[in-house]
């Protein structure tokens, strides 16, 4: 168990629904990551929040969005769903951006759009 | 942009045996964090080693060890004493390790599918 919670685990859902996916990182760790993975793109990075503020952005598709809150929990928005968002979907901490900190992964959400 | 190659889509090993994973990657930074993760059937991203690029000293966890040569940017996991515990897809990424906002993302390869036979 990394301490990092994500919910729900599995999430399914129709073309143009949008669904919400929520992450709680492990206690005292300011960093929230978000990450997709898919058959066709692998494992590859979203978005990045720092204490409650957006520090880096990667393949993140404008019809998606982040956040996180004051408690450091994250929700990442999907909308206009389309069937090649199905993937999994992780989230990972850790106590701060810099030097070799290990990011804890969550268990993922795995999102299936019919 | 720095990209991660894993060029073993699979590989597979008798049980008690000793396999190596390669990995190569491309980055024009001097400072960097490397890693290996684990996703067994369960899909928990599990970290398995981590080197720092500035160390010389490979890294070494347990059974895990990695060969890490820097010029030939070269990370490859060596998994000694193979258990049917240790079937699982491996992953390569990269971290910058310049200290600049939005340097730290992870870096994945593509992975290496490894299967223990009994």
């Amino acid at each position: 168990d990394s301490g990092v919670t994500q919910t729900p685990k599995h999430l399914i859902t129709a073309t143009g629904q949008r669904v919400t996916l929520r992450c709680s990182p492990r206690s005292g760790d300011l960093s929230v990551y978000w990450y997709q993975q898919s058959l066709d793109q692998g494992l590859q990075f979203l978005i990045q929040y720092y204490n409650g503020e957006e520090r880096a952005k990667g393949n993140i598709l404008e019809r998606f969005s982040a956040q996180q809150f004051p408690d450091l929990h994250s929700e990442l928005n999907l909308s206009s769903l389309e069937l090649g968002d199905s993937a999994l979907y992780f989230c990972a901490s850790s106590e701060q951006g810099q030097g070799a900190n290990e990011q804890f992964f969550g268990p993922g959400t795995r999102l299936t759009v019919l | 942009a720095q990209t991660v190659t894993q060029s073993q889509p699979e590989m597979s090993v008798q049980e008690a045996e000793t396999v190596t994973l390669s990995c190569t990657y491309d980055t024009s930074e001097s400072d960097y964090y490397l890693f290996w993760y684990k996703q067994p059937p369960s899909r928990q991203m599990i970290l398995v080693i981590r080197q720092e690029a500035y160390k010389q000293q490979n890294a070494t966890e347990n059974r895990f060890s990695v060969n890490f040569q820097k010029a030939a940017k070269s990370f490859s996991l060596k998994i000694s004493d193979s258990q049917l515990g240790d079937a699982a897809m491996y992953f390569c990424a990269y971290r910058s390790g310049v200290s600049n906002f939005g340097n730290e993302k992870l870096t994945f390869g593509t992975g290496t599918r490894l299967t223990i036979i009994p």
